[in-house]
């Protein structure tokens, strides 16, 4: 069975901060999914990447693949208030299986 | 593009009776959509994976004869919690792989479950 481990789990910051969220694995992952989510809706897909070593760029949000596609990170540059959400990482295992491991997400709450 | 609509939003129902959601992704084909199960302030957990024209692969646990899926075409999958308990309120949300796509998931609303 396959584990993402998410860290942290809460993180509470003042508005203009920088964070990062972390998700580790001992697996090998084909791909890496990050998603945000808000109270009472479903998980927006933020980006996707594939190659170890990647590094992928969303506005203040700086996602990065680990070379060995087995972690990844996201970090978030002068953190706002419209940040808040749930956090989700997902990897892939390729395959003809698609589904997703999550790891069990990070709650951030940037406060103004 | 890659929008997943879920109906109902909210459904209030009453002990033992059975309740209906459905899950359509809008814009693009999904051979292969997912329902999950969250409870508050957790991630996700996988009930299951629901292929067009089969039958649903169920994660272990998860009462198959309870948790209905039936995935009738590329554009729709129905989740149907049977007698219900309280036990089983909850968020439910499903998701769509687009067929012409890689691993992504793209999920719908959630739909909120009370069971009284």
């Amino acid at each position: 069975t396959q584990l993402l481990e998410q860290s942290p789990q809460f993180l509470s910051i003042q508005e203009g901060e920088n964070l990062t969220v972390y998700c580790n694995s001992s697996s090998v992952f084909s791909s890496l999914q990050w998603y945000r989510q808000e109270p009472g809706e479903g998980p927006v897909l933020l980006v996707t990447v594939v190659t170890g070593g990647e590094v992928k760029k969303l506005k203040r949000l700086t996602f990065q693949f680990g070379d060995a596609r087995k972690d990844s990170s996201l970090h978030i540059t002068a953190a706002q208030p419209g940040d808040t959400g749930l956090y989700l990482c997902a990897g892939a295992s390729g395959g003809s299986n698609y589904k997703l491991t999550f790891g069990k997400g990070t709650l951030l709450t940037v406060n103004p | 593009g890659a929008v997943v609509s879920q109906h109902p939003s909210r459904v209030i129902c009453k002990s033992g009776t059975s309740v209906k959601i459905e899950c359509r992704s809008l814009d693009f084909q999904a051979t292969t959509m997912f329902w999950y199960r969250q409870f508050p302030k957790q991630s996700l957990m996988l009930m299951a994976t629901s292929n067009e024209g089969s039958k649903a692969t169920y994660e272990q646990g998860v009462e198959k004869d309870k948790f209905l899926i039936n995935h009738a075409s590329l554009t729709l999958s129905t989740l149907t919690v049977t007698s219900a308990h309280p036990e089983d309120s909850s968020f439910y949300i499903c998701s769509a792989r687009n067929s012409a796509g890689y691993y992504e998931q793209y999920f719908g609303p959630g739909t909120r479950l009370t069971v009284t």
